[in-house]
């Protein structure tokens, strides 16, 4: 079947902007999650989700950041008043796991954010 | 707050040689799971392997296998006869229970010909 998808790949916005990134995860899988990854570095947590609850947002950087998966499927991560420091790719990642831990996260192709 | 290290930035291999990625991390949990992904130049991040915790064998998938010692906190990837496909930036992972990975900063390996 089809892996995860974002969209879009790469996008390019002006400081003070505000942009969405889409995650279609793996059809069935229950959780979700957004890594945000600067250039060479890891990916760093930024939320996640269960069916459609946000059960841990502790990893957004600001109250800029908002995040949303209203039925349990696609996600969007939308961050208003893009700043430079915000350029970085954007990893969305699912789980079949729901509940318990230790699933594999199948990670999607990211999307590269430049804000100039 | 659990941090993951990965002390070696490159690593560079020739063809069908062994190479090993080190990684130590740091919890205090007595549950939890590793894991090495690996990114490929402008690909997406696949799995390479897992270790749950609890178990004291050593997971091994094909030319890949972890040295996983608990006490210590250390969790090494070697790869096996390396092929050129196995260049790529290599991420340490560490996951307690609520399912985050916690990365590494990664370790970018280079097959030689």
């Amino acid at each position: 079947g089809a892996g995860v998808s974002q969209s879009p790949r790469y996008k390019v916005a002006k400081r003070g902007q505000d942009v969405a990134l889409r995650c279609d995860p793996i059809s069935g899988h229950v959780s979700l999650f957004w890594y945000q990854q600067a250039l060479g570095q890891g990916p760093e947590f930024l939320t996640y989700f269960q069916n459609e609850a946000q059960l841990d947002k502790s990893g957004l950087p600001s109250d800029r950041f908002f995040a949303e998966r209203p039925e349990g499927s696609v996600s969007t991560l939308k961050i208003q008043r893009t700043q430079q420091e915000d350029s970085a790719v954007y990893l969305c990642a699912s789980s079949f796991i729901g509940e318990g831990f230790g699933g594999e996260q199948y990670f999607g192709p990211g999307t590269r954010l430049t804000v100039t | 707050a659990q941090t993951v290290t990965q002390s070696q930035p490159e690593m560079s291999v020739q063809e069908a040689e062994t190479v090993t990625l080190s990684c130590t991390y740091d919890t205090s949990e007595n549950n939890y799971y590793l894991f090495w992904y690996k990114q490929p130049p402008s690909r997406q991040m696949i799995l390479v392997i897992r270790q749950e915790a609890y178990k004291q064998q050593n997971a091994t998938e094909n030319r890949f296998s972890v040295n996983f010692q608990k006490a210590a906190k250390s969790f090494s990837l070697k790869i096996s006869d390396s092929q050129l496909g196995d260049t790529a930036m290599y991420f340490c992972a560490f996951m307690e229970y609520g399912n985050k990975l916690v990365f590494g900063a990664g370790t970018i390996l280079r097959v030689k010909s």
